[in-house]
């Protein structure tokens, strides 16, 4: 099994553009999540879904957006780059929501973007 | 909303020194609670988890946790660090009472950057 995989690792962004994150697990976990990663701030969660079609907002959803077709691919989109959006993103999955069981979040390598 | 923190940002030791990082959650109820790793360069892996059970779990690479309800803490140790241990480690938490905002969602302590020297 890849795991996760995010795509694409680095991207440099323009003030004002958009793009989009890619995701896939290949373990057949419902659960999926998106966070970005600040220094001194530890991950915070920015979308998450419960599976196909199901998604939710986190503790920061504001200028970007998700789809969940399918139980694999977990897309992030950022609509009108900021500079604020400068950051780590990581994507997670897990076969329960983290709630239960003691579910354990299996994350992908990271896409470092910076917005200039 | 539940909160983590984790006391230090930084922690520099030389390698065969004892580690303990501590972490701090201010959820009265029943929750599950995490350690993550990430070593340079890389993405974030699990160390170790509790969620019932024995508090004192142990994980991989000699990393154990005590779980103390009565202090709201889940510090981590390693008796013997090496210079491979050079990494930064995070503290998540998640609500177990459904209906809560934060059931199903972990949330994270801001980290703390281990540095071991050799």
């Amino acid at each position: 099994n890849a795991g996760v995989t995010q795509t694409p690792k680095f991207h440099i962004l323009k003030i004002g553009q958009s793009m989009t994150l890619q995701c896939t697990q290949d373990m057949n976990h419902n659960y999926m999540y998106w966070y970005r990663q600040d220094p001194g701030m530890g991950l915070k969660l920015i979308y998450y879904s419960v599976g196909a079609g199901i998604t939710d907002k986190g503790e920061v959803p504001n200028g970007y957006n998700v789809s969940r077709s399918t139980t694999e691919d977990f897309p992030l989109r950022l609509e009108l780059a900021a500079p604020s959006q400068t950051s780590v993103y990581f994507c997670a999955s897990s076969y329960g929501l983290a709630g239960g069981r003691g579910d354990t979040q299996y994350f992908g390598p990271g896409t470092r973007l910076t917005v200039l | 909303a539940q909160s983590v923190s984790q006391h230090n940002h930084h922690v520099i030791l030389s390698e065969a020194a004892s580690l303990e990082l501590g972490c701090n959650y201010s959820y009265g109820g029943t929750v599950n609670l995490f350690w993550y790793v990430q070593y340079p360069g890389q993405h974030l892996q699990l160390l170790l988890k509790y969620f019932s059970g024995d508090p004192l779990v142990k994980g991989i690479k000699g990393f154990e946790a005590e779980f103390i309800k009565s202090k709201f803490s889940f510090n981590l140790r390693k008796p013997s660090v090496q210079w491979s241990d050079t990494a930064e480690y995070f503290c998540a938490v998640n609500a177990m009472r459904v209906g809560t905002d934060s059931w199903g969602k972990l949330q994270f302590g801001a980290g703390t950057q281990v540095v071991v020297t050799p």
